[in-house]
């Protein structure tokens, strides 16, 4: 079986663009989650959609917003990006809503300039 | 607010050391621990899940302790092998469901 997709792999972007991410959950699960780790830090909470419906939001500008398809595969979008937006993006999928273990993508490293 | 610290940031051992990895949290009492393995540009691989009623939890050659009192799990690699080189994340589950990580503990293990 699969595990979770991520595209694009890498992607460089310029200020003020709006970039696009996609995740594909792994097959019969209903729940993903957005993360975004900079150098050296642990992953940060974004978003967590289950049964498309956002379930919550960490502290992150509007300018970050996302959404789960009827298929379960979720985009992650970003508008106005900001130099400080360079990091590794990451997905990880759940069967349930609330479950104890995570499956992460391998993530999309975005730079921008 | 809920804190988890990892205040390693790094760990060098020689190969067939064990290696004890440490991750402190504040302000809380989890409900229970996770530990993950993340390799150099890739995501983040659960290992293990310790809860509170569990003092110790094992999983081939990785062990995890949870000790309520000093408010803080002890992840150790017995007989480290190169391998086992990664980052090592301490997790614990937030209010909205999600993960709240530490900043890890990059692992070296020299041959």
């Amino acid at each position: 079986d699969a595990g979770v997709t991520q595209s694009p792999t890498h992607l460089i972007k310029t200020r003020g663009q709006h970039v696009t991410l996609r995740c594909s959950p792994i097959s019969g699960h209903k729940s993903v989650s957005w993360y975004q780790q900079v150098l050296g830090q642990g992953p940060q909470f974004i978003f967590q959609y289950y049964e498309k419906e956002e379930r919550g939001r960490g502290n992150f500008p509007d300018r970050f917003s996302a959404r789960q398809f009827p298929n379960y595969s979720s985009e992650l979008n970003v508008n106005a990006l900001l130099l400080g937006d360079s990091a590794l993006y990451l997905c990880a999928s759940s069967l349930l809503e609330v479950h104890n273990e995570q499956f992460f993508g391998p993530g999309t490293r975005l730079t921008v300039l | 607010s809920q804190k988890i610290e990892q205040n390693s940031e790094a760990l060098n051992i020689q190969e067939g050391k064990t290696a004890t990895l440490t991750c402190n949290y504040t302000n809380y009492s989890p409900a229970y621990l996770q530990w993950y393995r993340q390799d150099p540009g890739r995501g983040p691989v659960f290992l293990l899940l310790i809860r509170e009623n569990e003092k110790e939890k094992r999983k081939e050659r990785l062990k995890v302790t949870f000790d309520t009192t000093l408010k803080q799990s002890l992840f150790h690699i017995t007989a480290s092998q190169p391998a086992d080189s990664a980052t090592y994340l301490c997790a614990h589950r937030g209010s909205q469901g999600n993960l709240i990580f530490g900043k890890g503990t990059k692992l070296s293990v020299k041959p």
